[in-house]
């Protein structure tokens, strides 16, 4: 069985512009999260869905926006990147809601320069 | 203050030893406590995962929870150089979200 898969695995961008992250969590999960871990840091909370709503949002600004799909994929937009939006970029899916069955992906490396 | 706090390491421990990874925090209001693990170039792994205070053991791994204290640790027996990367702990209240809040991780090297 698939694991959770995020593409693309790596990416470079240039300041000002925007990226679109993708993820497609194990079948029958039905929660996606999203996660930012810059480079010697933990992972830190982007957004959460599941059903296709978005039940939670961590501290990050606008330019962030997340969507969940019918088939419960789920995209991450990131809009005029900053030098300090580079990191990895993880999706993590549930079959609940349940913090403790998050199965993480590989994660996209993004680098803004 | 950090909500999690963890010691970024790095530890290198000889193989066949105990290693003591430890988090404390500052949220009373957690209750699920994990431990990940996380190789190069990869997403986190489920070690453990543990509800409220107490102990848990799975194999050569036990997680140990003091809410009291706010302190929980994971202790790895017999270590291997298998078991060299970076451990994360994470916690979460349980609320509507359920998102995880993450330590610094600690990077561990068991050297053969």
């Amino acid at each position: 069985d698939a694991g959770v898969t995020q593409s693309p695995t790596h990416l470079i961008k240039t300041r000002g512009q925007h990226v679109t992250l993708r993820c497609s969590p194990i079948s029958g999960h039905k929660s996606v999260s999203w996660y930012q871990q810059v480079l010697g840091q933990g992972p830190q909370f982007i957004f959460q869905y599941y059903e296709k709503e978005e039940r939670g949002r961590g501290n990050f600004p606008d330019r962030f926006s997340a969507r969940q799909f019918p088939n419960y994929s789920s995209e991450l937009n990131v809009n005029a990147l900053l030098l300090g939006d580079s990191a990895l970029y993880l999706c993590a899916s549930s079959h609940l809601l349940g913090a403790y069955g998050y199965t993480f992906g590989s994660g996209t490396r993004l680098t803004v320069v | 203050q950090k909500e999690v706090e963890q010691d970024p390491g790095p530890l290198s421990v000889p193989e066949g030893a105990i290693v003591s990874l430890n988090c404390t925090y500052s949220n009373s209001a957690f209750q699920y406590f994990m431990w990940y693990r996380q190789y190069s170039r990869k997403g986190p792994e489920l070690l453990m995962y543990t509800y409220s205070s107490g102990n848990k053991e799975d194999g050569r791994f036990t997680a140990q929870v003091d809410k009291s204290s706010k302190y929980i640790s994971l202790f790895i027996r017999d270590s291997q150089p298998s078991d060299s990367a970076t451990y994360l702990c994470a916690m979460s209240d349980g609320g509507g979200a359920n998102n995880l809040f993450f330590g610094t991780g600690t990077r561990l090297t068991v050297i053969p």
